[in-house]
């Protein structure tokens, strides 16, 4: 049974450019959130999306969007990339009451 | 809002003794608590959780946790510890009248000296 799935494994990007990260959720698990931890500091959430649609939110700006498609894997969107941006993009599935969230390996992020 | 607070960045102890890394919590509600453990360029991987009944959790690896509401705490501990424990580890906190967003403290690295 595979765990949590993401792509790519490292991504470098240039400021002002867009990127796109991918999340595959772990068999059987239909929720998918996603979180950017960056350098010496613990993950921050960034949303979580459930049935398609983005079901809570977290302090992140419009820039960063996503989706989430009807065989449960999702897309991570940042758009007019800042240096900023840097940073490992984690991706955790979870399903139903079940409360803990399985988490990905993560894409490592790189902005110049 | 809810919060969490680990006030070591870094805990150090010899292979074959206890060990404890600490977080406190705040919440509105009524907490949900993790503990993960992050290894070298990994994700992170669930060790326990508390979300309610007994204080005393266990969990993977031989690792436990005490959830003290009147101090608003979730330690986590392991009787002995071993050189491959050494890794950062994270408390997360969920409000169960917030949603279901983790929020995270900032770790604490753990260093198994043999």
């Amino acid at each position: 049974d595979a765990g949590v799935t993401q792509s790519p494994t490292h991504l470098i990007k240039t400021r002002g450019q867009q990127v796109t990260l991918r999340c595959s959720p772990k068999s059987g698990h239909d929720t998918v959130s996603w979180y950017q931890q960056a350098l010496g500091q613990g993950p921050q959430f960034i949303f979580q999306y459930y049935e398609e649609e983005e079901r809570q939110r977290g302090n992140f700006p419009d820039r960063f969007s996503g989706h989430q498609f009807p065989n449960y894997s999702s897309e991570l969107n940042v758009n007019a990339l800042l240096l900023g941006d840097s940073a490992l993009y984690l991706c955790a599935s979870s399903w139903g009451t079940v409360l803990e969230q399985f988490f990905g390996p993560g894409t490592r992020l790189t902005v110049l | 809002a809810q919060s969490v607070a680990q006030p070591e960045d870094q805990v150090n102890v010899a292979e074959g003794n206890p060990l404890t890394v600490k977080c406190t919590y705040s919440v509105s509600g009524n907490p949900y608590l993790f503990w993960y453990v992050q290894y070298p360029n990994r994700g992170l991987q669930f060790l326990l959780k508390y979300i309610t009944g007994d204080n005393l959790v266990k969990g993977s690896y031989g690792f436990e946790a005490e959830f003290n509401k009147s101090q608003t705490s979730f330690h986590l501990k392991k009787p002995s510890a071993l050189v491959s424990d050494s890794a950062l580890y994270f408390c997360a906190v969920r409000d169960n009248n917030a949603g279901n967003m983790l929020t995270f403290g900032g770790g604490t690295r753990l260093m198994v000296k043999p």
